[in-house]
């Protein structure tokens, strides 16, 4: 079985620039999640989506991030414009279930490091 | 907002046994879990433990839950080189999970 498909894997822009970031998840699997993980942290959760509809982006900075799960499948991840503290790894990860619970497991992809000159 | 605090190194001898602590602030969450990152890599799930246990044994994993003290621990018994990574505490709750920051776990010979 395939994992979970991130890339690209490294990204370097300078501030002010836009970046976007993609993620293929396992095939099947409803639930989809970006995480931003800053260096020395734990992941945080962006973005929970349920198919193709949003189901929790209470922590996504919407003045300039946005992502979207067209026909419930991929799902990308965009920064505009990018400041300094959005240097991070930026995560995504899928589940078969749909609840609120997380005990079904988690499937990471590798992750994508973005640095912000 | 939540608050889940780790320490953020442990050194073990090979063979010993591992202990990381987590402590938490709020007292709601359904289920804890733990996870492992290793380099380079995204989380893997190890454990879970529900709310009203204390404990829960899975091979050479033991998670251990304080609710009084809002104390989670993961033991990890013969504690082998492969072992070596970050573990990460969370906590779910109203479809959002928190995560610690981590701790490094290193393995001396």
């Amino acid at each position: 079985e395939a994992g979970v498909a991130q890339s690209p894997r490294y990204k370097i822009i300078e501030k002010r620039q836009s970046v976007a970031f993609w993620c293929n998840p396992i095939s099947g699997h409803a639930t989809l999640y970006w995480y931003q993980q800053i260096l020395g942290q734990g992941p945080k959760l962006l973005i929970q989506f349920q198919n193709n509809g949003v189901v929790d982006d209470s922590q996504l900075p919407k003045d300039r991030f946005s992502a979207e799960r067209l026909k419930g499948v991929d799902s990308t991840l965009k920064i505009q414009p990018a400041k300094l503290e959005d240097s991070a790894v930026y995560l995504c990860a899928s589940r078969t279930g749909t609840s609120g619970t997380f005990t079904d497991t988690q499937y990471f992809g590798p992750g994508t490091r973005l640095t912000v000159l | 907002g939540e608050d889940v605090e780790q320490s953020l190194f442990l050194s073990v001898r090979e063979g010993d046994s591992s202990v990381i602590n987590c402590t938490y602030t709020d007292s709601s969450s359904t289920y804890l879990y733990w996870y492992k990152q290793e380099p380079g890599a995204g989380l893997q799930l190890l454990t879970y433990i529900f709310s009203n246990m204390d404990m829960k044994q899975d091979q050479r994993l033991t998670v251990l839950l304080n609710k009084k003290d809002k104390h989670l621990s993961l033991r990890i018994a013969d504690t082998q080189t492969g072992d070596s990574a970050i573990y990460f505490c969370a906590l779910s709750g109203a479809s959002k999970i928190i995560f610690g920051s981590g701790t490094r776990l290193s393995i001396r010979p």
